[in-house]
């Protein structure tokens, strides 16, 4: 039971740029989040989904996307990576009578 | 809205103390739900203690139990017999109604001497 994993745990890219942070969840779980953390600021929400085809934007939703086509799977999308989007960014899921479990983290870099 | 706040940007404390770290929230939604993490040097996201809005008992994980005061909007956390494993970042956090997303607050920063 690997839980919540996300891939990549670093990335650099350049200003511009575009990627996709994946997540998967193998608990079947409904929902599932992104949420970015910087210094000083706690964990802001990015988008949230609660459950297949469904998705809504949360507290800093510009400059990304997301889509959920499975149950599983939850990518978080940088259309043009800014600087301002260095960050590191946690995917969590929970399901209607579990905690929230979060994945081990992606650490990005804009350059 | 929702909104979390910890007043305490970095705790000291001596191993084997009991300390309290604060958190106030403010919510509008009837029920709603209050968690603590923790957050070691190594970045990882540790569920420590869950707190439903309707729970009539402090919920108590271990060494770890969370004060709550609905009154007040209080939802501190106090790790008795702290251990040098426990230095690390610990976030409050609360669930909208619905339970979809958690709205963090800024954590608390522990360092535990020996």
């Amino acid at each position: 039971n690997a839980g919540v994993t996300q891939t990549p745990k670093f990335q650099v890219l350049k200003t511009g740029q575009s990627m996709t942070l994946q997540c998967a969840q193998d608990m079947n779980h409904e929902y599932m989040s992104w949420y970015r953390q910087d210094p000083g600021m706690g964990l802001r929400l990015i988008h949230y989904s609660v459950g297949a085809g469904i998705t809504d934007q949360g507290e800093v939703p510009n400059g990304y996307n997301v889509s959920r086509s499975t149950t599983e799977d939850f990518p978080l999308r940088l259309l043009s990576a800014a600087p301002s989007q260095t960050s590191v960014y946690f995917c969590a899921s929970r399901n209607q009578n579990d905690g929230y479990t979060f994945g081990s983290g992606t650490r990005l870099t804009v350059v | 809205a929702q909104k979390i706040t910890q007043t305490q940007p970095g705790m000291f404390v001596q191993e084997k103390e009991a300390v309290t770290l604060d958190c106030t929230y403010d919510t509008s939604d009837p029920s709603y739900g209050l968690f603590w993490y923790k957050q070691p040097s190594s970045g990882e996201m540790i569920f420590l203690i869950y707190q439903g809005s309707y729970d009539q008992q402090n919920a108590t994980e271990g060494r770890y139990s969370l004060n709550f005061q609905k009154a007040r909007k209080s939802a501190n956390l106090v790790i008795s017999a702290s251990q040098l494993g426990d230095s690390a970042m610990y976030f409050c956090a609360m669930t909208n109604t619905g339970f979809q997303k958690l709205v963090f607050g800024t954590g608390t920063r522990l360092l535990v001497s020996p």
